[in-house]
Formats: C-alpha cells, sequence, structure tokens
C-alpha cells in the first residue's frame, strides 16, 4: 500500500493568513493525487484532483501542486469558510489511501 | 447533479453481516463514467477504501478486507450494496457511498451524506 502522511495535523491560522498543508506519499502516485475538505458531520468536498487541477466551483483561493512524493495544498487568503479538516488522498494504487488529515483552526 | 443516499442499520452485532445500500439518483448508475465507492471512516479517524463496482458488475475491493467484502449493484434500481461479513467494533464507523471517476480519474467527486454503523451486542 501506499502511506500517505500530512503535516502539520493542526494548523492554527487567522483570516486572511497563506496557508500551507504538506502531503508525502511513500511512493509516488504519479498525479494521481486528491484534496478533500471535510466538516464536521459532514461527507468530503473534493477540491484538487491529478494534483494540481482545481474542481469545479472550487474557489480558486485554493491550489493544488507538487511532484513525485510531496504535495501541497495552499489556501492563498483564509476566510471564515475555510476552518475545516484537509486529507489528500492518492488514487494510483488500490487501495487507495488518504493523509491523516489536517485541522484548520484558529 | 448525481445525489447519492446511504440506508441500513445503524447498528449490528459483533460477527454478524452489515448491509447498507446506496441509491442513486440524478443520474443512471449504467453511467460509464463512473464507479461506485464505499469509503469508510472509524469516529475521529481518517478515511479508508472499502471497494468499487462498475455497472457491469466488475468490482474491485481493499486488499485487506476484501476476504469479508461484497459489492454489488442492481442497475434496475439505480442502486449499489456493501455487505461486510464478520464485524467487529472495529468496523463501527461512518459508511459513505461516492462515486470514483474511471481511466485513472479515481477520485471521488459525489458523496452520499454518510451512514453511521455501530457494532455492539
Amino acid at each position: 500500500d501506499i502511506q500517505m502522511t500530512q503535516s502539520p495535523s493542526t494548523l492554527s491560522a487567522s483570516i486572511g493568513d497563506r496557508v500551507i498543508i504538506t502531503c508525502r506519499a511513500s511512493q509516488s502516485p504519479d498525479s494521481w493525487l486528491a484534496w478533500y475538505q471535510q466538516k464536521p458531520g459532514k461527507a468530503p468536498i473534493l477540491l484538487i484532483y491529478k494534483a494540481s487541477t482545481l474542481e469545479s466551483g472550487v474557489p480558486p483561493r485554493f491550489s493544488g501542486g507538487g511532484s513525485g512524493t510531496e504535495f501541497t495544498l495552499t489556501i492563498s487568503s483564509l476566510q471564515p469558510d475555510d476552518f475545516a479538516t484537509y486529507f489528500c488522498q492518492q488514487y494510483k494504487t488500490n487501495p487507495f489511501t488518504f493523509g491523516p488529515g489536517t485541522k484548520v483552526d484558529l | 447533479q448525481l445525489q447519492l443516499q446511504e440506508s441500513g442499520p445503524g447498528l449490528v452485532k459483533p460477527s454478524e453481516t452489515l448491509s447498507l445500500t446506496c441509491t442513486v439518483s440524478g443520474g443512471s448508475i449504467s453511467n460509464p463514467n463512473y464507479y461506485w465507492a464505499w469509503v469508510r471512516q472509524p469516529p475521529g479517524k481518517e478515511l479508508e477504501s472499502i471497494g468499487a463496482i462498475y455497472y457491469t458488475g466488475s468490482a474491485f475491493y481493499n486488499p485487506s478486507l476484501k476476504s469479508r467484502v461484497t459489492i454489488s449493484v442492481d442497475t434496475s434500481k439505480n442502486q449499489f450494496s456493501l455487505k461486510m461479513r464478520s464485524v467487529s467494533a472495529a468496523d463501527t464507523s461512518v459508511y459513505y457511498c461516492a462515486t470514483l471517476g474511471t481511466s485513472g480519474n479515481y477520485h471521488s467527486l459525489y458523496w452520499g451524506q454518510g451512514s453511521l454503523v455501530t457494532v455492539s451486542s
């Protein structure tokens, strides 16, 4: 299995901050990497797929980057609606594995 | 826009079989652009892929769960289902149904709201 890790596990930030979350894979998933946002009691929402492609309807303050085994999710200017937990997922190899999540709070 | 809705018992006894159904609306489960997947999330923990099925019935599973899991599809009802045998407390989770794309695009765009299943006697 491809193991996914994320850092930090918790991130304290303020409105307007630039936030960067890092995801590392034990093997390269090529570009088959997605980012999701999840709020308590809700299903995940797809933000980014193929490492850097913004899903339709997702605000452009979200961006994805990276290659090989290290990927990033950047929020350029944190908004009140962005306080949530963010997961990365590789979908190159079954089982499609998720990272442990990064909680963004105040 | 696709909508997915899980249904099934919220409480299952240890050693018994967990059964969930996902009903798809807003589109056909025979749409060749999607696989239909199950993902679970234990309380406070990370997401885990269980497996997925194509409308033809071709399925793949997480190897760690494969011996206990069957995913099936009923195109006449626009539904797909999950059966997990011999459950234990470790299987207590929120179970989500979701779509996967095809041709390598196996990210999940559409999700159900989730169904909490507790394994307890």
